[in-house]
């Protein structure tokens, strides 16, 4: 069964410096999502990618965020300039036409 | 924008009991619903999902029903097992191109053998 895979699985950084998260979605799907979930907290809304452009995002996605879909098969999640509160488990997320979500495994991103 | 409330924030039952996970969203726009299992250190797995026209799907032991009048959707689980125990989160989506999901704060089950 097809799956979404995310690297890595876990990231440490220092404040300041700037992380990727990649993503391998599904391989036909067509729309593309980031997650963040804090430690013990909700699954947060970040951006929504749709024909190579954002289509939404949410207040939390500020200029320090960007995505890219650099290929046919990867979508990357980059933060520039880490902060602590950056700290959290970022999922990605593909769908096809119908609304399913498909999330993958999740990336661990620790900021010190 | 929309919020989705769930509750209860926590829930033990004995194996075998059925178990019913209750959310509320505001947004009338919203028109697809669906409830993820998330397990430790993993990401959110779908278990069920309606759409607005809908009043009520099952898939075996799991049912969600939609009351679109009063916007709230719940999550029932029936002959809870001990693998069941994970956190439950409920979502609304208003569809189409764009689809992000609003998620409640999740419920943690807990099924005791």
């Amino acid at each position: 069964e097809p799956e979404v895979t995310q690297t890595p699985s876990h990231q440490v950084t220092q404040m300041g410096q700037e992380v990727i998260l990649r993503c391998v979605p599904i391989s036909n799907h067509l729309y593309f999502y980031w997650y963040r979930q804090i430690l013990g907290q909700k699954v947060e809304f970040l951006v929504s990618f749709y024909n190579n452009e954002i289509s939404e995002k949410s207040e939390i996605f500020d200029d320090q965020f960007s995505v890219e879909r650099p290929d046919g098969s990867n979508f990357t999640l980059k933060i520039r300039s880490t902060k602590l509160e950056d700290s959290a488990m970022y999922f990605c997320a593909s769908r096809s036409t119908p609304e399913t979500q498909y999330f993958g495994p999740g990336t661990r991103l620790l900021v010190l | 924008g929309e919020n989705v409330e769930q509750h209860p924030s926590t829930l033990s039952v004995q194996e075998g009991d059925s178990a019913v996970i209750k959310c509320t969203y505001s947004d009338s726009a919203s028109n697809y619903f669906p409830w993820y299992k998330q397990e430790l250190g993993k990401g959110p797995q779908l278990i069920i999902d309606i759409r607005s026209n809908v009043g009520e799907k099952k898939d075996q032991r799991i049912a969600v029903t939609l009351n679109k009048t009063a916007k709230h959707f719940s999550l029932h689980i029936t002959e809870t097992q001990p693998e069941d125990s994970a956190v439950y989160f409920c979502a609304a989506s208003k569809g189409g191109s764009q689809g992000n999901l609003i998620f409640g704060k999740g419920t943690k089950l807990s099924v005791k053998p």
